[in-house]
């Protein structure tokens, strides 16, 4: 399968606990992107890397909130003291180098805090 | 900034039939894209169709055809022949390329229901 990967495909976790998911990009991708999705809305931007760097955080991307991507292939999102509220989907999506191509999506990870 | 506005929370369309999902945006760039994208109930986002802002001619991508409309803003999908598997939330969505623009911004989604 050459799409994009997200792992763990669902977690549930105790409010004060610590997260981390990874994605996976399309080999070839540069572009690798991670949006929030709740119950009944569209996905919401997090933050955005182009290869190593994270170029661009949403103000939705709180202090708790930290992505990595070190050597500019997979990608991780980590959540610290996880509330409540951060229960939603967490969606990753990568693009090539090339304006306004679309964005090809992985599964997700659905997050439950308790 | 951007935005996307979506009127229709949930559309039924019988077996067969052709269905218009509505798109409205809001954005001051000059270039820009709109996308529509499927979503089932499995969770994944699957990428439909693109229509640039500077095509003239709409987008077309089999079943699905993209009525675009710049003076009034409006990129709305066509589904044609509607099909059981059809059913699924779908959502619209645009990106520009100025400034800090990389991201999609998307709407709230049309629930789109195929009766039978």
């Amino acid at each position: 399968d050459t799409g994009v990967s997200q792992d763990p495909r669902h977690k549930i976790t105790k409010r004060g606990q610590n997260v981390t998911f990874r994605c996976d990009p399309i080999s070839e991708h540069n572009r690798l992107y991670w949006y929030r999705q709740t119950l009944g809305q569209g996905p919401e931007f997090l933050t955005y890397f182009q290869n190593e760097a994270q170029l661009e955080k949403s103000r939705l991307l709180s202090d708790r909130f930290s992505a990595e991507r070190p050597k500019g292939s997979f990608s991780t999102l980590e959540i610290q003291r996880t509330e409540q509220g951060d229960s939603a989907m967490y969606l990753c999506a990568s693009s090539p180098g090339l304006s306004l191509n679309e964005q090809f999506f992985g599964p997700g990870t659905r997050l439950t805090v308790l | 900034a951007q935005k996307i506005t979506q009127t229709q929370p949930g559309m039924f369309v019988q077996e067969k039939e052709a269905v218009t999902l509505d798109c409205t945006y809001d954005t001051s760039d000059q270039s820009y894209g709109l996308f529509w994208y499927k979503q089932p109930s499995s969770g994944e986002m699957i990428f439909l169709i693109y229509q640039g802002s500077y095509d003239e001619q709409n987008a077309t991508e089999g079943r699905y055809s993209l009525n675009f409309q710049k003076a009034r803003k409006s990129a709305n999908l066509v589904i044609s022949a509607s099909q059981l598997g059809d059913s699924a939330m779908y959502f619209c969505a645009m990106r520009g390329i100025s400034g800090s623009a990389r991201q999609l911004t998307f709407g709230s989604g049309t629930q789109l229901t195929v009766l039978p």
